[in-house]
């Protein structure tokens, strides 16, 4: 079945250097790809997402980067501050739903 | 800028018994999902709903839940019994598309003793 997931649970990053989160997916067929920030005690937010057609996306400070041929996607933070400590999910939306990696939590330290 | 409002932020209930929760979506939104996330975690689809009836469930989603858009802006889910278990955070989001970005609420989080 559709699984997505991610590397690792925790990355810690000085601020002001990159950050590079991974995800992997199973599923060849999956077209449309989210990444989400969730804060403590909040909803998870939209950060940028990508479709199947790119392999590239860029926002402001951020990046996302798929790879259909290996099923990965990542997201690069450029200038990490400490406003971006949260975790960071991947999420492939599947039409009437998303399916959601476990999170990686982004530690951002002074 | 408009966002998913949901109440209350916080529910405790005793186990057994029907809790409701609820959710505003923006307003011109026309498909609505609710999500669970037991603490610790990764988020879960529960269910979508587009013109007044379920378009999507998941395995989590069995008889004990139900939704209902009841007016022209609320989205509810209700659990008839609950569990232990059902103790999580539960986001509603909404979404103009199918295939559109979800926006989540504030989510929910219900405690069942």
């Amino acid at each position: 079945g559709e699984s997505v997931g991610l590397h690792l649970p925790t990355l810690s990053v000085q601020e002001g250097d990159n950050s590079i989160i991974n995800c992997a997916y199973s599923n060849s067929a999956s077209d449309y790809f989210i990444w989400y920030k969730q804060e403590s005690g909040k909803g998870p937010q939209f950060i940028i997402d990508i479709r199947s057609n790119m392999d590239k996306r860029q926002g402001q400070r951020v990046t996302v980067l798929l790879n259909k041929t290996v099923k990965h996607l990542s997201l690069q933070i450029a200038a990490t501050q400490p406003g971006d400590s949260a975790v960071y999910f991947c999420a492939n939306n599947a039409g009437n739903m998303l399916t959601f990696g476990g999170g990686t939590r982004l530690m951002v330290k002074p | 800028e408009p966002e998913v409002t949901q109440t209350p932020s916080h529910q405790v209930t005793q186990m057994g018994q029907e809790v409701i929760l609820r959710c505003v979506p923006i307003s011109n939104h026309l498909y609505f999902y609710w999500y669970r996330q037991i603490l610790g975690q990764k988020v879960e689809f529960l269910v979508s709903f587009y013109n007044n009836e379920i378009s999507e469930k998941s395995e989590i989603f069995d008889d004990q839940f139900s939704v209902e858009r009841p007016d022209g802006s609320n989205f509810t889910l209700k659990i008839r019994s609950t569990k232990l278990e059902d103790s999580a955070m539960y986001f509603c989001a909404s979404s103009t598309t199918n295939n559109n970005e979800q926006f989540f609420g504030p989510g929910t989080r219900l405690t069942v003793l």
